[in-house]
């Protein structure tokens, strides 16, 4: 079955850019979203389709996704975006089955 | 704005039985595949079930199948779990999500299973 890597932690400081990455083979054939989950809160989607922002989340979020590594940038972090990141991919080959990533802790320092 | 409302969580014997419930609104969830997504306490985010629209096509995760039954009624709008001959490893928070990609979540019903 398909894995994606991500990083356990990562830790920024204030008004600076946070680079999460998220590993897979081939990932970047892939279409890859992004979730931030808050303590105690359901999961937020903050990038769908390696590159796109739904409504109402910040600019400062952006993503990519090539070869072998899909990555979530968070510019001018901010302590409100302290959380859990986890990408997740649609794995198509043999169902229709979500890959999460095990997630990657953002401190903001 | 798309809505998801979760219920039916609660506390049960290992080996009972729990029936999740999912009520969607703000999007017209007959034309929607949905998803059932856990996580264990302190743990990260575990897919569970797909199912289609139509209710035809469905999969499970290799933890759950045999176990658990995905359902839904779109007259009423709703999604349901069956879950059956529970373990201690079943205990997590269980979501209800849109398709891949849309970001529909609810906000989870707790499922814990402990004698």
């Amino acid at each position: 079955s398909y894995v994606l890597t991500q990083p356990p932690s990562v830790s920024v400081a204030p008004g600076k850019t946070a680079t999460l990455t998220c590993g897979g083979n081939k990932i970047g054939t892939k279409s890859v979203h992004w979730h931030q989950q808050k303590p105690g809160q359901a999961p937020v989607l903050v990038v769908y389709d390696d590159r796109y922002r739904p409504s109402g989340i910040p600019e400062r979020f952006s993503g990519s996704n090539s070869g072998n590594t899909a990555t979530l940038s968070i510019s001018r972090v901010e302590a409100g975006d302290e959380a859990d990141y986890y990408c997740q991919v649609w794995d198509t080959t043999s169902d229709r089955r979500w890959v999460f990533g095990g997630g990657t802790k953002l401190t903001v320092l | 704005e798309a809505q998801l409302l979760e219920s039916g969580g609660g506390l049960v014997q290992p080996g009972g039985s729990l029936r999740l419930s999912c009520v969607a609104s703000g999007f017209t969830f007959s034309n929607f595949e949905m998803n059932w997504v856990r996580q264990a306490p302190g743990k990260g985010l575990e897919w569970v079930s797909y199912i289609n629209s139509r209710g035809d096509t469905i999969f499970y995760a290799d933890s759950v199948r045999g176990r658990f039954t995905v359902s839904r009624d779109n007259a009423k709008n709703s999604l349901y779990l069956q879950m059956n001959s529970l373990r201690a490893e079943d205990t997590a928070i269980y979501y209800c999500a849109g398709p891949s990609g849309l970001g529909y979540w609810g906000q989870g019903t707790l499922v814990t299973v402990s004698s």
